[in-house]
């Protein structure tokens, strides 16, 4: 088992740019969290999915940010527009159910440095 | 809305030494508490949960939880220069995991 794959592991972007960031979850699980960290701030709760539907977005500024989860072997975060501000790594993490309490298994994450 | 902190900040002490790290929580009622390991350029791998007041013993680590006084610590035992990372507390309330901004421990061989 690979574990979860991130993809890709940096990314430069220009102000006012698009990015897509996109996350393999491991086989089997049904649940799927977008975080994003930095220094000041840590680890921000984005997203979460849940057997590929969308439970809770109350972490994603609603602007600019998007996340999907088309099928069971992948999902996307989208920022548009991207600012200097959204610099950070964006972590990816599956568990096999969010009700009980599960461990989460985080990917390598993508850093984003927004120029 | 449940709060998490933990201290110190960062930590650094001689390899084979046992290791305390604390982590403080807001609410009574939350439900389990997950320890974190992160190293550099990784994502958090998780260690060791705890539910239930007492402790709980995993190999080198140990974790205490009393709900009372709102703590949890872990304790790691015979500390080795691979345990040199982020430690970070997690405190799952309304099934929601709460962050603490991490303890950086420095093991020096």
């Amino acid at each position: 088992n690979a574990g979860v794959i991130q993809t890709p592991r940096h990314k430069v972007t220009g102000k006012g740019q698009e990015a897509t960031l996109w996350c393999e979850p491991i086989s089997g699980h049904s649940a799927v969290f977008w975080y994003r960290q930095t220094i000041v701030q840590g680890l921000e709760f984005l997203t979460y999915f849940r057997n590929q539907a969308p439970i809770d977005d109350s972490g994603m500024p609603k602007e600019r940010f998007s996340a999907q989860m088309p099928n069971q072997s992948h999902s996307t975060l989208k920022i548009q527009s991207t600012q200097p501000q959204d610099s950070a790594v964006y972590l990816c993490a599956s568990s096999l159910d969010r009700i009980s309490n599960e461990r989460l298994f985080f990917g390598h994450g993508t850093k984003l440095s927004v120029l | 809305q449940e709060k998490v902190q933990q201290s110190p900040e960062s930590l650094i002490v001689p390899e084979g030494a046992m290791v305390s790290l604390n982590c403080s929580f807001s609410d009574s009622a939350s439900q389990s508490i997950w320890w974190y390991q992160q190293h550099p350029g990784k994502g958090p791998k998780a260690l060791i949960s705890i539910f239930s007041n007492g402790n709980k013993k995993e190999g080198r680590l140990t974790v205490y939880l009393n709900r009372a006084s709102l703590h949890v610590s872990l304790h790691i035992k015979d500390s080795q220069p691979s345990d040199s990372a982020v430690y970070l507390c997690a405190v799952n309330s309304n099934y929601q995991l709460i962050w603490g901004s991490g303890t950086k421990l420095i093991i020096k061989p």
